[in-house]
This record gives C-alpha cells, structure tokens and sequence, in this order.
C-alpha cells in the first residue's frame, strides 16, 4: 500500500499562474514532510521542508501542513517554464523515507 | 563542503550479469547512506539504509545486495541482473536521524538488456 499520495498526477499552468499541489500520508508515524523537485533525467533536489503545523514560504514557494490530516500542500506562484519537472512530497520517520508518486508539472509559456 | 560522487553514470548489461554500483560521500563523516531505485517515469523506490559502516539495511527485496565496506562508502551489487533491474540507481546522504533531508547523487542509469 502506497504510503504517500500526491494529487494530481499531472498539470498545466500557463506562465505566470498559480499551481497547487497535494501530498497526504497513511503512516502515522512520520515526522517530516520534504518535497523534492526532479527534472527530467537528473536527481531530485530537495526544495522545502515543513515539520510544524503551518505554513512557510520561501520566494515564490509555499508549504502547508496538517499534521492532525498528515496533509501538505506546495504552492508556486508566478510559475516559470524553468519550474517544469516532477514534484515528489516525502514523509519520514525512523530512517524510512517514503516517495509519492510525484505529480509531473508542466509550465507553459 | 559536502560532495557525493556515484559511479558509473550509465551501465548497459546483459541479463543474468553482475552488477555493482558506488557512491562515494566526502565532507561528511558518519552520514546515513540510502540506495534508492526509480524506474522510467515511475516512484523513488527506497531499497537500503545504512547509519554505520558494516550495517545495512533492506527495504525491499529486488535481488539487489547492499554494503558499506567504509564511512563515506556505498555499494550496491547483485550477481545475476534481471530485465526489471532497469531503471535509475540514486545514491543518497542525510545527516542524521531527525534531520532526513536527502541529498542525491547524479545517478547511474542502468539498461538490462
């Protein structure tokens, strides 16, 4: 059973808008929610983290989480074509870092 | 600064071939070293963790060993490769336990032909 859902598995946004992806996990025993960017053909490089209920914003990135829902949300606003890429939310505890399947983002100009 | 250096970058194999896989982590002692397995298009897939050197870890089951022979060290191998070994091979480090922040290697893109 997958431990991490994202939603949706893929989007457009025109140049300039706003996109807003979803990450929830089934394991309660996760501490950290991280969210990774990977583009095509290279490695995923961590973007922002979030380990307290809230939001943080960094730049044009947003995070939000529920930890009662163990549900985060990453938001970009004013997304570039340079923002195009697959977007993976993470959750962590105990040395196990588990993947969604990430949503694929496609920013057109 | 910390560097992590993964080899090769691409494999072609035969199946029913070995295989082995490094990374080399440096500026960093005593990190926890993860294999993870990603396949065309598809979920990161974590496959072993190691917090110590000669400690592994097994996540999932795919055939595959895994070995920390050193600190900065991580080897990934099997003996006989399978066609759904294919895939792209990640090699990452954290810092410790509390702190999972992954950082990735570039990758070894493996074809079983």
């Amino acid at each position: 059973q997958q431990k991490v859902q994202q939603s949706p598995e893929s989007l457009i946004v025109p140049e300039g808008g706003m996109a807003s992806l979803n990450c929830t996990s089934s394991d309660r025993n996760v501490d950290y929610f991280w969210w990774y960017r990977q583009h095509s053909g290279k490695s995923p490089k961590m973007l922002m983290s979030i380990f307290s209920n809230g939001e943080k914003e960094e730049g044009r990135f947003t995070v939000h989480l529920n930890k009662a829902s163990l549900h985060t949300s990453l938001h970009i606003r004013d997304s570039q074509p340079s923002d195009s890429a697959l977007y993976l939310c993470a959750a962590s505890g105990n040395n196990r870092i588990f993947f969604g399947d990430g949503t694929q983002l496609v920013v057109k100009p | 600064a910390q560097t992590i250096h993964q080899w090769p970058v691409a494999e072609i194999k035969a199946v029913g071939s070995p295989l082995s896989l490094g990374c080399t982590i440096k500026g960093k002692s005593s990190p926890n070293l993860y294999w993870y397995w990603q396949a065309t298009g598809g979920t990161l897939q974590q496959l072993f963790y190691s917090i110590t050197v000669g400690q592994v870890e097994s996540v999932v089951q795919l055939n595959l060993s895994a070995s920390r022979p050193k600190d900065d060290q991580f080897i990934l191998s099997t003996e006989k490769l399978l066609l759904s070994h294919s895939g792209f091979y990640l090699c990452a480090w954290s810092l410790n336990r509390g702190d999972e922040r992954l950082f990735f290697g570039h990758g070894t893109k493996l074809s079983v032909l």
